[in-house]
């Protein structure tokens, strides 16, 4: 089973716009973090938002949050007033403990494309 | 901000030949990975590495792999025999501790190309 899922393979959004990207993720851990990064063209991977699995309020960063909805086990990414350096991919990822030993699993990313 | 650093951007290489992928993760870090993305596919973890020996590798991370730290600064990801499925975006990361709300700090990427 997949352990990040993004179903999302494609997104348009008009400048200014709020958009958001869709994560479910798959754990029998109790303990875990959510992440979001997001790959420009040009290839680097940028952190943007976290959210741990007992933090009982949404993250947000500027104007990035993340909608957590636990016992649905998703942690979309909404990004308010989307402006045209926004356009890229946006790959979610879980980091876990216990048996996958910490490390960072990714989603297979969504593209972003804001329209002027 | 501190940030990692790899080296080259871009390698281009012949089949069988060995290459060195080379990364100066953050000073103050102690745990490092390797990723790789093949061009329009998921990020995939190859290998972690701390306290100078790897902590956990993937399937991808077969005999033609290796890592290294050689000295206090520099990471490096060996493949013996490049294969052309070999091409792809390799990333170094870092993290400053291994819990699941530590974020992981990712180099630019060496675009490896396997002719």
């Amino acid at each position: 089973a997949q352990k990040i899922t993004q179903t999302q393979p494609g997104m348009f959004v008009q400048e200014k716009e709020a958009v958001t990207l869709d994560c479910t993720y798959d754990t029998s851990d109790p303990s875990y973090g959510l992440f979001w990064y997001k790959q420009p063209s040009s290839g680097e991977m940028i952190f943007l938002i976290y959210q741990g699995s007992y933090d009982q309020q949404n993250a947000t960063e500027g104007r990035y949050s993340l909608n957590f909805q636990k016992a649905r086990k998703s942690a979309n990414l909404v990004i308010s007033a989307s402006q045209l350096g926004d356009s890229a991919m946006y790959f979610c990822a879980m980091r876990e403990g216990g048996g996958s030993n910490y490390k960072l699993t990714f989603g297979k990313g969504t593209l972003l494309t804001v329209n002027p | 901000e501190p940030e990692v650093t790899q080296t080259p951007s871009h390698q281009v290489t012949q089949m069988g030949q060995e290459v060195i992928l080379r990364c100066v993760p953050i000073s103050n870090h102690l745990y490092f990975y390797w990723y790789r993305q093949i061009l329009g596919q998921k990020v995939e973890f190859l290998v972690s590495f701390y306290n100078n020996e790897i902590s956990e590798k993937s399937e991808i991370f077969d005999d033609q792999f290796s890592v290294e730290r050689p000295d206090g600064s520099n990471f490096t990801l060996k493949i013996r025999s490049t294969k052309l499925e070999d091409s792809a975006m390799y990333f170094c990361a870092s993290s400053a501790d291994r819990g699941v709300n530590e974020k992981l700090f990712f180099g630019s990427g060496t675009q490896l190309s396997v002719l």
